[in-house]
């Protein structure tokens, strides 16, 4: 199975802050890569498929970059509605797997 | 709108069989273009796919599940369904029903509508 291991697990941030978290693959996934915002209580939303195309409906403040086995999602200027925990998942080959997830809190 | 609702015991015996359904609304699982799909996230940690099945009943499950796992289809009732055996108490999760698509020409596969999820705890 491909493992995927995100950085940081968890992070402290304010509104307005520019945001990066990092996902790495255990082996090249090409642009197989989607990212997920997950709030308490709530199925998972998805952002980005592609690596960094942007999922209709997402606001563009949020983006997605990377190729083979390093992947970033940037969010420009946090708003108190991204406070929540993203996910990466490859799906460049199954099983389909996620990363343990980045959770972002309040500073 | 397409929206997906879980259903099904939320409590389970060990040993014994979990047993899931996923109605679909808005749209049906019989569409060409779309994939039926189960994960599950245990208390407090991560997301784990389990499988996914088209249609025609064509199904891809998780190895490590494979031995355990049955995923169906039902198109007159516009529902699939997961069932899960043996199980013990590491099979308790929320359990998300999700659509799946390839987008595009380089056919990427991604998880566009989910349910709610539905807690299944596995105790005696």
């Amino acid at each position: 199975d491909i493992q995927m291991t995100q950085s940081p697990s968890s992070l402290s941030a304010s509104v307005g802050d520019r945001l990066t978290i990092t996902c790495r693959a255990s082996q090249s996934i090409s642009d197989y890569l989607n990212w997920y915002q997950q709030k308490p209580g709530k199925a998972p939303e998805l952002l980005i498929y592609a690596a960094s195309s942007l999922q209709s409906g997402v606001p563009s403040r949020f983006s997605g970059s990377g190729s083979g086995t390093d992947f970033t999602l940037t969010i420009s200027s946090l708003q108190p509605e991204d406070f929540a925990t993203y996910y990466c998942q490859q799906s460049y080959v199954t099983p389909w797997t996620f990363g343990q997830g980045s959770k972002v809190e309040i500073k | 709108q397409v929206q997906l609702q879980e259903s099904g015991p939320g409590l389970v015996k060990p040993s014994e069989t979990l047993s899931l359904s996923c109605t679909v609304s808005g749209g049906s699982v019989s569409s060409a273009s779309h994939y039926w799909t189960w994960i599950r996230q245990p208390p407090g940690k991560g997301l784990d796919w389990i499988g996914f099945i088209y249609h025609s009943g064509s199904t891809t499950y998780n190895p490590s599940l494979k031995t355990r796992v049955t995923i169906s289809v039902d198109t007159s009732k516009n529902q699939f369904s997961l069932k899960l055996s043996s199980v013990t108490a590491a099979d308790t999760a929320v359990y998300y029903c999700a659509r799946m698509y390839y987008h595009g020409s380089a056919s990427y596969p991604l998880f566009d509508y989910w349910g709610q999820g539905t807690l299944v705890t596995v105790s005696s």
